[in-house]
């Protein structure tokens, strides 16, 4: 069974620039979140969706945003990028929503760098 | 509201010794609670959980971790470290009784087993 893809796995940009980064999860699973990862901050939350429905959001502002596909892929985009959004972005998957029980699967990531 | 902690950035152990990566958490209600390890340039990937049942929780690659109400800890064990689990490990909680279906990570503790 193969595990969450995530794309591009590296990522240059320059300050006021968009970005959009890819994840498809594991077949079956219909829940996708999307974490920043910093070494100061650790791991933040950013949104889940489930179903093509944004279920929870995390406190980042509006320049971030996502959506979800029939099919279960997930998109993130950030606009106006600033140098603080350098960071590795994570996504998970799991069976159920945000508030099961079940584990969620990480990809390995997208490593975004702000010039 | 809820919380979890990982007290310390880093745990050396040497090789064959046992380890243990402490956890305490904060939740409202029953918590879900998570470990996960990560390898650099890779994503999470989950070793165990505890929903409800038997304090003593098994995992893969030979971990496992206790959960103990009354201290509010999951600390994670293993009795015998190998160099390979030289990595990054996180827990994390969710309220099992609704709140907040957001997951909360810890900070993370790097996991440095000596030959």
């Amino acid at each position: 069974k193969a595990g969450v893809t995530q794309t591009p796995r590296y990522l240059i940009k320059t300050r006021g620039q968009q970005v959009t980064l890819s994840c498809s999860p594991i077949s079956g699973h219909r829940s996708v979140s999307w974490y920043q990862q910093t070494p100061g901050q650790g791991l933040q939350f950013l949104f889940e969706y489930f179903s093509e429905t944004q279920r929870n959001k995390g406190n980042f502002p509006g320049r971030f945003s996502g959506r979800q596909f029939s099919n279960s892929r997930s998109e993130m985009n950030v606009s106006t990028l600033e140098l603080g959004d350098s960071a590795l972005y994570l996504c998970a998957s799991s069976l159920g929503t945000g508030g099961g029980n079940q584990p969620q699967h990480f990809g390995d990531g997208t490593r975004l760098s702000i010039l | 509201a809820q919380s979890v902690a990982q007290p310390e950035d880093q745990v050396n152990v040497a090789e064959g010794n046992p380890l243990t990566v402490k956890c305490t958490y904060s939740v409202s209600g029953n918590p879900y609670l998570f470990w996960y390890v990560q390898y650099p340039n890779r994503g999470l990937q989950f070793l165990l959980k505890y929903i409800t049942g038997d304090n003593l929780v098994k995992g893969s690659y030979g971990f496992e971790a206790e959960f103990n109400k009354s201290q509010t800890s999951f600390h994670l064990k293993k009795p015998s470290a190998l160099v390979s689990d030289s990595a990054l490990y996180f827990c994390a909680v969710r309220d099992g009784l609704g709140g907040s279906y957001i997951p909360t990570f810890g900070r993370g503790t790097s996991l440095i087993v000596h030959p």
